[in-house]
């Protein structure tokens, strides 16, 4: 059973970068693509963008300008970095493992999330 | 770029009852949709992939059928655990891209 901890600074400032890490234990790194995804409060989920195992990234068109999806495969562990923060990036932030192929990928396994909150 | 529409956006029921949840897609994407629940202060959850297979663990009362447009999450009999907020969700090939739909809330009448 693959389990994902993330871990990252809850407390931002604006103009500043957003950190996030997730581990993945207990599974494969390889095969998968590895997601961020976010919640901000009262709304629903936004896909933020994947990386595969060999380093191969996608995002999100509206975020791709100051997003950077990072992997260390020999750690098993996948990053995200959000620069230039505004008080629109607060929101909850999960990492999930992205199973199946091309249109079929679906997220069977997330992290326990990391709310964010950018304030001044 | 695909766009997921989820309807209603609330769904006001007692335990029990049957809750059907729709999702639209503006363009056809076969079979490949998956449904997702969300609690207060957890992470979603997978429950259904590929429009109609349970993910493992998921009871038999969550169902999904569908193809090409149109999708349907069925909630055979509504269970207190089951009030929560559900999503669907597609990826495209190209432009590589995941989507969610904006959601449907089921809340206790």
């Amino acid at each position: 059973q693959v389990q994902l901890q993330q871990w990252g600074a809850g407390l931002l400032k604006p103009s500043g970068t957003l950190s996030l890490v997730c581990a993945v234990h207990g599974g494969s790194f390889r095969d998968y693509f590895w997601n961020w995804i976010r919640r901000p409060p009262g709304k629903g989920l936004e896909w933020i963008g994947e990386i595969s195992h060999g380093g191969s990234t996608n995002y999100n068109p509206s975020l791709k300008s100051r997003v950077t999806i990072s992997v260390d495969t020999s750690k098993s562990q996948f990053s995200l970095k959000l620069n230039s923060v505004t008080a629109a990036d607060t929101a909850v932030y999960y990492c999930a493992r992205g199973v199946g192929r091309l249109a079929t990928i679906h997220l069977d396994d997330w992290g326990q999330g990391t709310l964010v909150t950018v304030s001044s | 770029e695909i766009v997921l529409t989820q309807s209603p956006a609330t769904l006001s029921l007692s335990p029990g009852e049957r809750a059907t949840l729709s999702c639209r897609a503006s363009l056809s994407i076969g079979n490949y949709l998956a449904w997702y629940q969300q609690k207060p202060g957890q992470a979603p959850r997978l429950l259904i992939y590929d429009a109609s297979n349970r993910a493992t663990g998921v009871p038999a009362r969550f169902s999904g059928t569908g193809s090409g447009t149109d999708f349907t999450l069925t909630i055979g009999s509504l269970e207190p655990e089951d009030f929560a907020v559900y999503y669907c969700q597609q990826r495209t090939n190209w432009p590589p891209r995941l989507t969610f739909g904006g959601g449907t809330k089921v809340e206790i009448k």
